[in-house]
């Protein structure tokens, strides 16, 4: 069965600063993966996804994440984070039967003046 | 285009009440999925529907009923409710896959029911 693990419960940064969100994934096919975000209270916002080819990805809200097969990971950066950015963000992969999706327990991003 | 709705938003049950979450998108998406969201576990799917008329179970499907009556609506009913079925509720609907248009894949999530059982 597949899995996702965000190691990173909570993490705080200093705006402006760089940030990297982990995701470690367990499938045994080329998978298909995904960054979420949702903010306090909201519904759950899709960042950027792979599915294959290039394996840095760009998303939305200066986003990026790269996809590395060789230590099943996919983490999610952004070089400059603003105060916005403060929520909770979700990496999950795709099973390719039912399409549904396995999300990891999330980490919750704090942003400091 | 509203996209996925969900109603209510709020709901507070008393242990062994029954209810029905509800759940449209007006995208005219085949596939359809409940989930639901604890502290600290991510969202695991309840069950999911990939046309109308069909349903299968999900990773958490024990106290949940479906129905998936047409293309638009898929609903969540607790039969009896119990106190661990307290969560915030998440409904997506996903567009059909032509397996080489990626943005097929995407599902597209509703706001959320956030369900309290005393």
């Amino acid at each position: 069965a597949q899995s996702v693990t965000q190691p990173d419960i909570h993490i705080t940064v200093s705006e402006g600063a760089s940030l990297e969100l982990r995701c470690n994934y367990s499938y045994g096919a080329t998978p298909y993966l995904f960054w979420y975000v949702q903010s306090p209270g909201q519904g759950l916002q899709l960042l950027l996804k792979y599915f294959s080819g290039d394996t840095l990805v760009q998303g939305i809200k200066g986003f990026e994440a790269e996809f590395k097969r060789s230590q099943s990971s996919f983490n999610l950066r952004k070089p400059s984070v603003h105060w916005s950015d403060a929520a909770e963000y979700f990496c999950a992969i795709m099973d390719t039967g039912r399409r549904a999706l396995t999300f990891g327990s999330g980490t919750r991003l704090q942003v400091q003046p | 285009n509203a996209g996925v709705t969900q109603t209510p938003k709020f709901q507070v049950l008393k242990t062994g009440q029954s209810m029905t979450l509800q759940c449209a998108q007006d995208m005219n998406h085949n596939s359809m999925y409940w989930y639901r969201q604890d502290p600290g576990m991510g969202l695991r799917l309840i069950y999911y529907s990939a046309s109308e008329g069909t349903t299968d179970k999900g990773e958490v499907p024990n106290g949940y009923n479906v129905s998936r009556l047409n293309k638009r609506e898929f609903s969540l009913r607790l039969e009896s409710a119990a106190p661990s079925q307290t969560s915030v509720y998440f409904c997506a609907s996903r567009a059909p896959a032509p397996e080489l248009a990626a943005s097929s894949y995407e599902q597209y999530f509703g706001p959320g029911t956030r369900l309290t059982v005393t």
